[in-house]
């Protein structure tokens, strides 16, 4: 159980376009998702955490306009990158946390390259 | 705030030696504390975690952490490395209702 899915696994795109990423709670209901980011051989540093049904919650530095983090739903959140740079390449990784029973294990997807050339 | 130091950021080890990876904490509350593994070009798997039960905690592969509340460490060992376990790894804290905060990550190679 506990199995969290994203796609696409890896996309390249060009320098101004908009890329969605989705992920997805397969088998629980995920009351609350991250979103992080990873640059290359770096950890992972957390962009926002998002609670169904409201507006997410953004760390220090990252843009909210350019990362739009939509959690309709208790399975679904989209992470979409606005006009994308060559800068914003990176792995994007998502977690989903199931709080109704008390819980506070983040399960994690597999990850998303984002490319942008 | 709650933060993960991982003193080294890349560790050498021969085949069939003992791995330590070091991670301390810093929590105001009583910390939940865990450990992931990346392989390259992949996600993080979960390899054990320490919930406030027992302080030595048995994970997948081989891999145990100790929590030391008296140190605030959260170290990582394995009596014998194989050369599958070269990846980086990476130690964590959370509590109940903050996300996962990241150490820096450590890279573990293994020697032949």
């Amino acid at each position: 159980g506990a199995v969290v899915s994203q796609h696409p696994s890896r996309v390249i795109c060009k320098s101004g376009t908009s890329v969605k990423i989705e992920c997805r709670s397969l088998d629980f209901q995920a009351t609350t998702m991250f979103w992080y980011r990873q640059f290359p051989k770096k950890s992972l540093m957390l962009m926002a955490t998002s609670n169904e049904g409201s507006k997410a919650t953004y760390e220090q530095g990252v843009e909210k306009d350019k990362f739009l983090i939509n959690h309709a739903s208790l399975t679904l959140s989209t992470l979409t990158v606005t006009s994308a740079h060559p800068e914003d390449s990176s792995f994007y990784i998502c977690s989903a946390r199931d709080a109704s029973g008390g819980s506070y294990e983040q399960y994690f997807g597999p990850g998303t390259r984002l490319t942008v050339t | 705030a709650q933060s993960v130091t991982q003193l080294g950021s890349h560790v050498s080890v021969s085949e069939g030696a003992l791995v330590l990876l070091r991670c301390n904490y810093s929590s105001s509350v009583p910390p939940y504390l865990f450990w992931y593994v990346q392989y390259p070009n992949q996600g993080l798997q979960l390899l054990l975690k320490y919930t406030s039960a027992a302080t030595l905690v048995k994970g997948i592969n081989g891999f145990e952490a100790e929590f030391k509340k008296s140190e605030t460490s959260f170290h990582l060992t394995k009596p014998s490395a194989h050369m599958s376990d070269a990846a980086e790894y990476f130690c964590a804290v959370s509590d109940r209702n903050t996300p996962l905060v990241f150490g820096k990550g450590t890279r573990l190679s293994v020697i032949a």
